[in-house]
């Protein structure tokens, strides 16, 4: 079956420092990589969605120099927070696809928290 | 804007009864509608899900009624089990297009 893992599950870093965090999918070809971030009330923002071979999309309010991405093959994407600040505490989630389908594969979640 | 609205933000039902939980959308070109379940310190498991083509899509004891016309959708969960509390969403999308997500209903189910 299809499988995502996110690494790591938790990070507690210091204001203005950075957190990189890793989505590994298991069983399938993630073609697309969409990556959200769930608030303590738990509504999602879309931050980027990323397509092997194309150019990665961000959201409105969210930019590569804040969340840079890096999807380099079709089982692995990355995303950093840099310089991290209170605003940008949650549980980031990778969401994979593959091909055209629609289904999307989440992992357990990164959680960022900053102090 | 909300695209994708739920309703109630949470709900509560006994043991053995039907929890109904409600979304509608904005974007009549959404054809995609995947529901969610999520556990507290879990990410979102895909439950059950549906395309505009079809009006009803049922797993066990999941279902989904779809209203293409009125941009509705609800999910049933009949026979609720206790170990059915938990978050639901809805979603929507389109082609590839990023999946759009509701706020919630926070189902809780009394043994």
């Amino acid at each position: 079956g299809a499988l995502v893992y996110q690494y790591p599950r938790r990070t507690i870093c210091k204001s203005g420092t950075s957190m990189r965090m890793e989505c590994q999918a298991v069983g399938f070809q993630a073609t697309s990589v969409a990556w959200y971030r769930q608030s303590p009330q738990k509504t999602f923002e879309l931050i980027a969605l990323s397509t092997v071979n194309s150019a990665i999309k961000y959201e409105q309010n969210f930019t590569q120099e804040k969340f840079p991405i890096s999807h380099p093959n079709l089982s692995f994407s990355s995303m950093t927070v840099l310089n991290a600040y209170l605003e940008d505490r949650g549980l980031y989630l990778c969401g994979a696809r593959e091909g055209v389908g629609n289904t999307l594969y989440f992992g357990e979640g990164s959680r960022l928290i900053v102090v | 804007q909300q695209q994708v609205r739920q309703s109630p933000q949470s709900l509560t039902v006994w043991e053995g009864e039907t929890a109904i939980l409600n979304c509608s959308y904005e974007d009549s070109t959404f054809n995609y509608f995947p529901w969610y379940q999520q556990f507290p310190g879990e990410g979102p498991a895909l439950l059950i899900s549906i395309r505009s083509v079809s009006d009803k899509k049922e797993d066990g004891r999941f279902t989904i009624f779809f209203n293409k016309r009125e941009k509705k959708l609800s999910l049933h969960i009949t026979d609720s089990q206790p170990g059915d509390s938990a978050t639901y969403f809805c979603a929507a999308n389109q082609g590839g297009r990023a999946l759009i997500f509701g706020t919630g209903t926070t189902v809780s189910v009394s043994p």
